[in-house]
């Protein structure tokens, strides 16, 4: 059983460009939440995906977007990217219907903007 | 908006001893998890606490959660060197739609 995945696990850009950061859930998973970690702090929530629609946001701004697929994949696209962007970005899944079970986590990708 | 707290922020403990670490937030909620990371590496999960009261155990490792005091502890027993890891607490702040503000992490060494 796959658990879940993401890709590419490195990534550079500079200051400006956009990047999409893809995640598949763990197999049974419909749920998808995205998180930004900074170097040395705990993740922050980005976003939350559930039947392909944006459930709840934390607070970050527009410029992050996401998309869910019919498959429970999803995409997190940043545009006009800033230096304070560097960050690993992580994917959780979890099953809605299942409430209190814990949201499982994929490598991450980890983003460099320069 | 919900704030989460860990003490200490660093940890350094010799093998074989014992230690807590807490976990303060400050609005109601009933599901805390705690996850561990190694340095740069993903989340794993240890322990998902849906209740007042809730204790669980793996190993040496146990965690309780007292909703009331807005209070969760990791319990360390007799550790060991592969227990050195970050540890974050994690809170369920919109009651059970999984979107969870993770705590500051507590970087936990243990020496031989």
């Amino acid at each position: 059983d796959a658990g879940v995945t993401q890709s590419p696990t490195h990534l550079i850009k500079t200051r400006g460009q956009q990047v999409t950061l893809r995640c598949s859930p763990k197999s049974g998973h419909d749920t998808v939440s995205w998180y930004q970690q900074a170097l040395g702090q705990g993740p922050q929530f980005i976003f939350q995906y559930y039947e392909e629609e944006e459930r709840q946001r934390g607070n970050f701004p527009d410029r992050f977007s996401g998309h869910q697929f019919p498959n429970y994949s999803s995409e997190l696209n940043v545009n006009a990217l800033l230096l304070g962007d560097s960050a690993l970005y992580l994917c959780a899944s979890s099953a809605a219907m299942r409430g209190g079970e814990t949201q499982y986590f994929g490598p991450g990708t980890r983003l460099l903007v320069l | 908006e919900l704030k989460v707290e860990q003490n200490p922020l660093f940890l350094s403990m010799q093998e074989g001893k014992n230690y807590t670490i807490y976990c303060n937030y400050s609005t109601t909620s009933d599901r805390l998890y705690w996850y561990r990371q190694d340095p740069g590496k993903s989340l794993e999960s240890l322990f998902v606490l849906l209740s007042n009261g809730a204790v669980k155990q793996e190993g040496r490792l146990m965690a309780s959660l007292d909703t009331k005091a807005r209070l969760s502890t990791l319990h360390i027993t007799a550790a060991v060197h592969d227990l050195s890891a970050t540890y974050f607490c994690a809170v369920d702040s919109n009651f059970g739609n999984e979107k969870l503000t993770f705590g500051t992490g507590t970087r936990l060494t243990i020496i031989p």
